[in-house]
Order: structure tokens, then sequence, then C-alpha cells
């Protein structure tokens, strides 16, 4: 079974704090990405990426990093954190940019005071 | 089980036609939202149901918490509507939580 994990499962961060969520997959997947979902809001893309060491902006992208070390490894990173980036965020995977599949990881939420 | 189930899988329209996806829960959900997938992975947010129906262009969407579904009907479809489509529920247990359906990828013929 395709899998996509994410860690944490929540934080509690505070403003200023740097911020690392991390994402696992082990579908053998060369994409994977990076979304914000908002309550009552529909997903957001923050970063993507189709092939290690190599990371792509997407449509909300300021205010975060990203870092594929591994195909099987993409981090989003809040160097800075702030309160509007209290949020869920998904990890997501597949295997090309198309209409294949896509497999979510269960979502991290984020809260920063 | 999964708690989401969206349905087909898979479909092929012809241009001019139309269908419905659909998304089955295993539980009460708050509301749900229906996406579509576009060729660089950004989730484009076709519509936000808490209940009722929503209708936009040639796309409506329904959702009935009570008895459990949600649909998306595609009417007069068009090439450039190819692609891939999510639902995703929210619910509440001890905290907020999102699932999403498996996705069904959709093919327009001219």
């Amino acid at each position: 079974e395709a899998a996509v994990t994410q860690s944490p499962r929540s934080k509690v961060a505070v403003t200023g704090g740097k911020v690392t969520l991390s994402c696992h997959q082990t579908n053998n997947h060369d994409y994977m990405y990076w979304y914000r979902q908002d309550t009552g809001h529909g997903l957001r893309l923050i970063h993507y990426s189709y092939v290690a060491d190599s990371t792509e902006k997407g449509d909300i992208p300021d205010g975060y990093k990203a870092s594929r070390p591994s195909q099987e490894n993409f981090s989003l990173i809040l160097e800075l954190a702030s309160l509007s980036q209290t949020a869920v965020y998904f990890c997501a995977s597949s295997d090309e940019d198309r209409d294949t599949e896509v497999f979510f990881g269960k979502g991290t939420r984020l809260t920063v005071v | 089980g999964d708690q989401v189930e969206q349905s087909p899988s898979a479909l092929s329209l012809h241009e001019g036609t139309g269908s419905a996806l659909r998304c089955n829960f295993t539980t009460t959900m708050r509301a749900v939202q229906w996406f579509r997938k576009n060729s660089r992975g950004s989730l484009i947010n076709l519509f936000y149901l808490a209940s009722g129906t929503k209708e936009n262009g040639r796309l409506k969407s329904a959702f009935d918490s009570k008895e459990r579904y949600s649909t998306l009907h595609i009417r007069d479809a068009q090439l450039e509507d190819s692609g891939t489509y999510f639902c995703a529920a929210e619910w509440y247990t001890n905290a907020y939580k999102v699932i999403f359906g498996k996705g069904t990828h959709l093919h327009v013929l001219p």
C-alpha cells in the first residue's frame, strides 16, 4: 500500500521560531508536494519537487522553504514562523505531474502562538 | 476501512455529455470540498459545502451530511475538463480532521 507519512501530526510553535515539517513516502514517486489548508478554504500549493535535491515554488511560497534530500523525503521549513502560518499542512506524492493518483499524508496541524 | 470512498476511479466522457462523481462517507462529516488537480500539482478549489448544493457554470455539487454523501455533477463536458478530481471531507472528533478521496481521473474525448 502506497504511503505518505507526515511528522509531527501536530505542533505548537512560537512566533519567530523555526519549524520543520517532515514528509516521507514509500511510493517510489518522483513528485512530492506541500499544501496548506485553512479552515473553510481549499488547498494551496506551497512548494513541490520532481527530483531529489531540487525544489520548485508553488502558488504561495513566501515564508516557506523546502528541502528534498532524497526521493523519499521532502521537508517544509518555516524559518521565522508567523501567526498567519497557522494552518493544516498536507504532504502528497504522485508518480508524475499528470493525471495519476495522488497520495496524501494525514496532515500536520500547526498552531503558531 | 476508508472513511471516504470516491467513485468512479476513472471516467471517460465525450464532449458535450455529462456525468456525476460521488463520495460516500462512513461517518458524519462537517463539510466537503471538491478540488481539481491541474498539471502542475495545484489543487483548484471547486466547491466548499457545509450543506445543500452549489452551482458554478457547468459544475454542480451537493452535500448531504445525514445521508453521508456528496456529488459533483459535470454537464456539457469540454476537453479542458480532463483531469483528476478529489473530494475532501472535514470532521471533528477531538481535533479537526480532513480526509481525501482517492480521486477520479476524468478523460474528456472529442
